[in-house]
């Protein structure tokens, strides 16, 4: 089966620039998204399509994909950017999900 | 505004079933693919299930193939999932998601989840 892998935890200092990583096989020839998910929280989308942003989502976020990783960078790290992110991508008309990365914002 | 909010989660002993509901307002339901996606207490989220628009499609994760069945009713605005043969892995909290398809397809929004807890 398809799988996603992510680094489980990164920190940043506030202000700085935060990269989580998604890794998959020939990624870069599927469509990626993420999501952000706070503690008790559901999760709330913040990239779609490798690299749009839904609305409402602070222009600090940003995402690429090529080859095999998918990328969400999130830049002038805020406080409130703290939490778990997931990657998310199709295959064979089922849903992957990436293991997950806490971010940690110093 | 879009909202979908889940019932029907709780305690239920292995080897029992519970049905799940989700209903949805705020938008055209019939026009949706809709999925389930489950997280395990301190775990991560997996994909459950999705259902096309008429019912005619329906996709499962490999670990509830045969034991859970996704359902919707158009005319009441309501995603199901009817669980079957209950394990103690499948406890989770349960989310029920919109499918935006694009190119690519994407889940928003999400509802606010229903804990399932499979235990004797």
């Amino acid at each position: 089966s398809y799988e996603l892998t992510q680094p489980p935890s990164v920190s940043v200092s506030s202000g700085q620039t935060a990269s989580i990583t998604c890794s998959g096989d020939k990624l870069g020839d599927k469509y990626a998204c993420w999501y952000q998910q706070k503690p008790g929280q559901s999760p709330v989308l913040v990239i779609y399509q490798d690299s749009k942003r839904p609305s409402g989502i602070p222009e600090r976020f940003s995402g690429s994909n090529s080859g095999n990783t998918a990328t969400l960078t999130i830049s002038g790290t805020q406080a409130m950017d703290e939490a778990d992110y997931y990657c998310q991508a199709w295959d064979s008309s089922t849903g992957v999900f990436g293991t997950g990365t806490k971010v940690t914002v110093l | 505004e879009v909202q979908l909010v889940e019932s029907g989660g709780g305690l239920v002993q292995p080897g029992g079933s519970l049905r799940l509901s989700c209903a949805a307002s705020g938008f055209t339901f019939s026009g949706y693919w809709m999925s389930w996606v489950r997280q395990a207490p301190g775990k991560g989220l997996e994909w459950v299930a999705n259902i096309n628009q008429d019912g005619s499609e329906k996709y499962y994760v490999d670990s509830v193939k045969g034991r859970f069945t996704i359902s919707r009713d158009n005319a009441k605005n309501s995603l199901y999932l009817q669980m079957n043969s209950l394990r103690a892995e499948d406890t989770a909290v349960y989310y029920c998601a919109r499918e935006i398809l694009g190119s690519g397809r994407w889940f928003d929004p999400w509802g606010q989840g229903t804990l399932v807890t499979v235990s004797s």
